[in-house]
């Protein structure tokens, strides 16, 4: 079974540009939840989606938005990049909202500039 | 208070013996518990999930979880240097959110 698939895998931008970053489920899954790792602050939680409908959302501005297909696919879109956004964005995928476990894709590494 | 805590090491520990990682957590609500393990420039991996108060082994790996005293731990015991890395404990919270603690940055020495 294929695992969580995430493009592009690195990217630079340069401050005020806007990306967008996508995700593919492990086959099955419904859920999926995006992350963001940096060496200061850890693992943060940015939201999850389930079923097209966000269920869960982090303490980040409303600069990060996200979104999910009918086949569970899911993007991530990051405007107006600020210096403080390089960091490793992490999705991870389960077969449904809420306590199941979690599998983590290889993860993009956004460096803004 | 940090929602997820661990120590964040390094936590160096010889080629052979038990490693023993540690983590608390806040909510006294959470049922669901996982750990991860980290590779320099890799994303975590799932090792071990606990839902339960007791004890769950997994091959070399021991996850234990009080939930009176809000503890989980992780042994590996006969530890390899293959299991250098950090060691995420994850935390299932409030409104289904998994919350992660920092991070123990594990060194087996050979």
């Amino acid at each position: 079974k294929a695992g969580v698939t995430q493009t592009p895998r690195y990217l630079i931008k340069t401050r005020g540009q806007q990306v967008t970053l996508s995700c593919s489920p492990i086959s099955g899954h419904r859920s999926v939840s995006w992350y963001q790792q940096t060496p200061g602050q850890g693992l943060q939680f940015l939201f999850e989606y389930f079923s097209e409908t966000q269920r869960n959302k982090g303490n980040f501005p409303g600069r990060f938005s996200g979104r999910q297909f009918s086949n569970s696919r899911s993007e991530m879109n990051v405007s107006t990049l600020e210096l403080g956004d390089s960091a490793l964005y992490l999705c991870a995928s389960s077969l449904s909202t809420g306590v199941n476990e979690q599998f983590f894709g290889p993860g993009t590494r956004l460096t803004v500039l | 208070q940090k929602e997820v805590e661990q120590n964040s090491g390094p936590l160096s520990v010889p080629e052979g013996a038990i490693a023993s990682l540690n983590c608390t957590y806040s909510d006294r609500g959470s049922q669901s518990f996982f750990w991860y393990r980290q590779y320099s420039g890799k994303s975590p991996e799932l090792i071990m999930s606990i839902y339960s108060n007791g004890d769950k082994e997994d091959g070399r790996f021991t996850a234990q979880l009080n939930k009176a005293s809000q503890y989980v731990s992780l042994l590996i015991r006969d530890s390899q240097p293959s299991d250098s890395a950090t060691y995420l404990c994850a935390v299932i919270q409030g409104a289904q959110k998994l919350v992660f603690g920092q991070g123990t940055r594990l060194t087996i020495n050979p």
